[in-house]
């Protein structure tokens, strides 16, 4: 069971470069979140995705877009890397409902320079 | 604002000691509460989930306890392994629509043999 799969694991950007961090999952949960971890501070919200075609913004979203296709796929797209967007991000899902847990992906390391 | 605060932000104990670990939130309305594992390098991974009316749960050698009326948690790790060293995060689930969730920043945990 792959769960959740994030890729790249590490990328390295130049300030005002854009790129796409992918995120899919396989277990068909409806909910799915980016989030991003920096030193010393809780996990924050960016986008998240409620179904398929249903997309909102989180704490955090400025810088950052999302599209849902699929039920499967949730890609996070920096539009112009700033090093203000250097940090860990991770990709979670779930299903709805009160008790479910949430499935983290491994996470994306990025450095912006 | 929903918060949740942890403590210590970091502690070293010895193989085999026990230690515990402390989160205090402010999210309304409350839906449950999780403690998530989180290794280097990984994405975090659910431990135990507390509801309102849970006062103790245990999963091995973790037990998490849930005081609602003040709105405190802790995580109490028995007979300590090396492979306890990692982040542990304290998750709180807001009653509201989309699994909204709100992150402690974590308590990182060194356990020295």
């Amino acid at each position: 069971n792959a769960g959740v799969t994030q890729t790249p694991k590490f990328q390295v950007l130049k300030t005002g470069q854009s790129m796409t961090l992918q995120c899919a999952q396989d277990m068909n949960h409806e909910y799915m979140s980016w989030y991003r971890q920096d030193p010393g501070m809780g996990l924050r919200l960016i986008h998240y995705s409620v179904g398929a075609g249903i997309t909102d913004q989180g704490e955090v979203p400025n810088g950052y877009n999302v599209s849902r296709s699929t039920t499967e796929d949730f890609p996070l797209r920096l539009l112009s890397a700033a090093p203000s967007q250097t940090s860990v991000y991770f990709c979670a899902s779930s299903s709805p409902g009160r008790d479910t847990e949430a499935f983290f992906g491994q996470g994306t390391r990025l450095t912006v320079v | 604002k929903n918060q949740v605060e942890q403590s210590p932000q970091s502690l070293i104990i010895l193989e085999g000691k026990n230690c515990t670990l402390q989160c205090n939130y402010t999210v309304s309305p409350f839906s449950n509460l999780r403690w998530y594992k989180q290794d280097t390098g990984r994405g975090p991974v659910s431990l135990t989930i507390m509801t309102f009316s849970e006062n103790t749960k245990s999963n091995g050698r973790y037990t998490a306890t849930l005081d609602a009326d003040t709105k405190q948690s802790s995580l109490h790790i028995t007979a300590s392994q090396l492979s306890d060293s990692a982040s542990y995060i304290c998750v709180v689930k807001v009653k509201a629509a989309g699994n909204k969730l709100t992150f402690g920043g974590g308590t990182r945990v060194l356990v020295k043999p």
